[in-house]
């Protein structure tokens, strides 16, 4: 079956780095892109950016923008959001999710459809 | 930024209830919307795409309408298992934006 499977909650000091993997199975991993969402606690899910899983390319969300690389390994399936220059305000939960396409006559919706349980990144001195 | 604001923020329902949440987008984003459920410690769950397209598995009582800036999602009949958190979600332009969320919670 279609998962994605992230790597393990972290702990990180003010100004350090946190790099988060989602492994993708049960799909052709580069059909796909895959995106990263965040969500505070008790905050609503903010959209951080995406990768075409095919081609490498990327598209950040300008309020993370110079702080966040989304990559992938298309050997691994796997997906890596890194996040730098830590502060308090980062401390999430922190989901990859793949992108799925419907085409309605010529024009492409796009939903999130299958999202990993998370990664809890906990941000503290 | 496409701004997401739903209404309401929460709410308390019984079993068997109606329950109509609705969305709205600070400019239009013709059908790109999309609904989802949360429960507490949980990924968010696909719900409906396209403002109002079933996802395989999910129930019927479940349906989505609107396009533009004004969207609704209705649960017909309130089941025990649907108290949670619905967040509406646009994917028209980037950043892709969610609305703040809808809690279902048990009158």
């Amino acid at each position: 079956q279609v998962q994605l499977v992230q790597s393990g909650a972290e702990v990180k000091k003010p100004g350090a780095s946190v790099k988060v993997s989602c492994k993708a199975s049960g799909y052709p991993f580069t059909r796909n892109a895959m995106h990263w969402v965040r969500q505070a606690p008790g905050q609503r899910l903010e959209w951080m950016g995406w990768i075409n899983a095919g081609n490498g390319n990327t598209k950040y969300s300008q309020k993370f923008q110079g702080r966040v690389t989304i990559t992938r390994d298309t050997s691994a399936t796997t997906a890596y959001m890194e996040l730098t220059s830590l502060r308090s305000e980062d401390t999430a939960v922190y989901y990859c999710a793949r992108a799925s396409r419907q085409l309605v006559g010529d024009f492409s919706y796009f939903y999130m459809d299958v999202w990993g349980k998370g990664t809890t990144v906990t941000v503290s001195s | 930024d496409i701004q997401m604001t739903q209404s309401p923020s929460s709410l308390s329902a019984s079993v068997g209830d109606r329950v109509t949440i609705t969305c709205r987008a600070s400019q239009s984003i013709s059908s790109s919307l999309n609904w989802y459920q949360q429960k507490p410690g949980k990924a968010p769950k696909i719900l409906i795409n396209v403002a109002s397209s079933f996802q395989s598995g999910v129930p019927s009582r479940f349906s989505g309408s609107g396009s533009g800036t004004d969207f609704t999602l209705t649960i017909s009949s309130l089941q025990p298992e649907d108290f949670a958190t619905y967040y509406c979600q646009q994917s028209y332009s980037t950043p892709w934006t969610f609305g703040q969320g809808t809690k279902v919670e048990i009158k």
